[in-house]
């Protein structure tokens, strides 16, 4: 039973350049949500998605948005890139309320 | 500002010892979950428990849940040198906005051999 898969696992880029983040959730998670984890700091919510809608949103800009397919997997995209930006980005999944968040391994976004 | 906030901030014990980090809340929550991850990799959920239980168990780790006092304790009971990690307590508010997880900064434990 495949967990969260995250891809890609690195990712170089420059300032003002755009970005695409992929996330596969567990097998059986409708609700996928995104964090992004600066070093040495704990996890920020940015979105979730649940039926291919954004559920809720945390304080992240617009330059921030997403998708979920039909499948249930998700993107996040990020424009205009900043310095900023260079983080862990995490992708959780989860069956629905009052249940724990599965994560994936995050991708490693870093901006030159 | 964050939801929970760990303490304490790093924590250094010998292997057989027990460890114990707290989490502190400021509002009403629906559950808490605690997480653990190394070097910078992706989290592994430990335990969540519910706004109406005090105790849970999962092996070596036992979690208490106090909502009076806005609080949880994470105890992890005759600690390997494999328990090395960060570990994170993160608050799922009301239900209206479940899976909202908000975390705090971490406990960094490093647990010698």
């Amino acid at each position: 039973d495949a967990g969260v898969t995250q891809s890609p696992t690195h990712l170089i880029k420059t300032r003002g350049q755009q970005v695409t983040l992929r996330c596969s959730p567990k097998s059986g998670h409708d609700t996928v949500s995104w964090y992004q984890q600066a070093l040495g700091q704990g996890p920020q919510f940015i979105f979730q998605y649940y039926e291919e809608e954004e559920r809720q949103r945390g304080n992240f800009p617009d330059r921030f948005s997403g998708h979920q397919f039909p499948n249930y997997s998700s993107e996040l995209n990020v424009n205009a890139l900043l310095l900023g930006d260079s983080a862990l980005y995490l992708c959780a999944s989860s069956p629905g309320e009052n249940q724990p968040q599965h994560f994936g391994d995050g991708t490693r976004l870093s901006i030159l | 500002s964050q939801q929970g906030e760990e303490d304490p901030q790093a924590l250094s014990i010998q292997e057989g010892e027990n460890a114990t980090m707290n989490c502190s809340y400021k509002t009403s929550i629906n559950n808490l979950q605690w997480y653990r991850q190394n070097s910078g990799r992706g989290l592994v959920h430990l335990i969540l428990i519910r706004s109406n239980e005090r105790e849970k168990h999962s092996g070596r780790l036992r979690v208490t849940l106090d909502t009076s006092k806005k609080s949880s304790s994470l105890l992890i009971t005759a600690s390997r040198a494999a328990d090395t990690a960060s570990y994170f307590c993160a608050t799922d508010l009301t239900t209206d906005s479940w899976g909202k997880l908000q975390f705090g900064a971490g406990t960094q434990v490093v647990v010698t051999p």
